[in-house]
This record gives structure tokens, sequence and C-alpha cells, in this order.
């Protein structure tokens, strides 16, 4: 079973400032994925990855298969922004191959 | 119905008394998951069906039943509730087992 870990746990920063949230896996994937919840609960998928950089806005994602790890950059950051996002790592076929970290709570001051 | 939906929104139960929650997706997607969130522990994946009139068993299946009849409805049943299903309870849908989830927003159930 993949193991998932991601880092910070939780992270305060003040608007403007650029964010990035690590997630490392212990075994080949085939794909990352990176969840955003938002206060009210709602789970809204970001990117899924399998190699190289994604971007879309402010975000920006990027994965190296050889150090089994992936990041999730926030530019020009915004209270809104201010969410836990969560990782999770596809290491087998079949619909129970995803294993989630426990998600980095952000906050982002004004 | 706009992507998925699930019912109830929160929902308080005595122990020992079944309950069902429902799933229901309107973007045709063959896979479905039940996924449970606890503090500290992430989710983690309760059944799943890969397309309709097949299920299987995930990581915490253990007091949990579902069903697929058809290709919108996943219903997740708790036969005898106990308080260690306190929790919050998430469905989603893929196109295909390896395709991005879509979640609904969430059951908040409570068992006293």
């Amino acid at each position: 079973k993949n193991e998932v870990e991601q880092s910070p746990q939780n992270l305060t920063a003040q608007e403007g400032e650029f964010i990035t949230i690590n997630c490392s896996y212990s075994v080949g994937i085939s794909a990352l994925h990176w969840l955003q919840q938002h206060p009210g609960g709602g789970i809204v998928s970001l990117f899924m990855l399998s190699s190289g950089k994604k971007k879309h806005g402010r975000l920006i994602a990027t994965i190296n298969i050889q150090e089994k790890h992936s990041s999730l950059h926030i530019t020009a950051s915004h209270p809104r922004d201010s969410a836990v996002y969560i990782c999770a790592a596809r290491s087998g076929g079949g619909a129970d191959g995803l294993t989630f970290g426990k998600g980095t709570h952000l906050i982002i001051q004004p | 119905i706009a992507g998925i939906t699930q019912a109830p929104t929160s929902q308080i139960l005595a122990a020992g008394r079944r309950m069902t929650l429902r799933c229901t997706q309107d973007m045709r997607h063959n896979a479905m998951y039940w996924y449970r969130q606890d503090l500290g522990l992430g989710l983690r994946l309760i059944h799943y069906s890969n397309t309709a009139g097949t299920t299987g068993k995930g990581e915490v299946p253990d007091g949990y039943s579902v069903s697929r009849a058809n290709t919108d409805d996943f219903p997740l049943t708790l036969a005898s509730a106990v308080p260690s299903q306190t929790s919050v309870y998430f469905c989603a849908s893929s196109a295909g087992e390896e395709n991005e989830q879509f979640f609904g927003p969430g059951t908040r159930l409570t068992v006293l």
C-alpha cells in the first residue's frame, strides 16, 4: 500500500505570498491528484498529473517521478485560497488504487 | 441535477438504527465511490463500483453495504449504526477508474 505524506500539515501566510505544499509517496504511481476542500466541506479536483507540470490560473502542480514527490504552488495567494489541500496517489489499477494524504490546512490572512 | 448530489446533508442517528445515505450523479459516469473522512485520517474508501451491477470493497468496508442497480445511483447502507461510524461521508464518481473524480457535497452523520 502506498504511503502518502503531505507537508506542512498547517500553513498560515499573508496575502500575496507564494505558497508551496508538498506531497511524497512511497510506491511508484501512475497518477497524482491534487484536491481542494473549502471550509464548507466540498471537495474539488484541481489537477491530475503523471509527469511534468500543469498550470491553472494561479495554481501550479509539479511532479518528479524519480523522487516520488509532487508540489502544489499558489502564486499571489489570496484569502479565498484558504482551504485544505489534499494529494492522492494512484499506485495501481482499479477503483481502490487511490491513496489520500491527510491534507494541508492553508490559511491566507489579508 | 447538476453533477453529483447526496442526501441527507446531515443526520443524527441512534446506535442500532439502519440508515441509507443516497448518492446520485447525472454525468453518466461508470465508476462511483463512497469515502469517509475523519479528523487526522484523511479520506478512506469504503466501497466502490466500477460499473452498474458491480461493487467492490475498499479499505474500510465493515458495517457498510452498497448496491448499484443503475448508472446514476449508489446508495450506502449502515445496517446497524455504531458510534464509530460518526463521520463525514463523501460520494464521488469518475468516467473510469483512473479518471478525475468528482465529489458530492458530503453527508455529516452522527451516531449516538
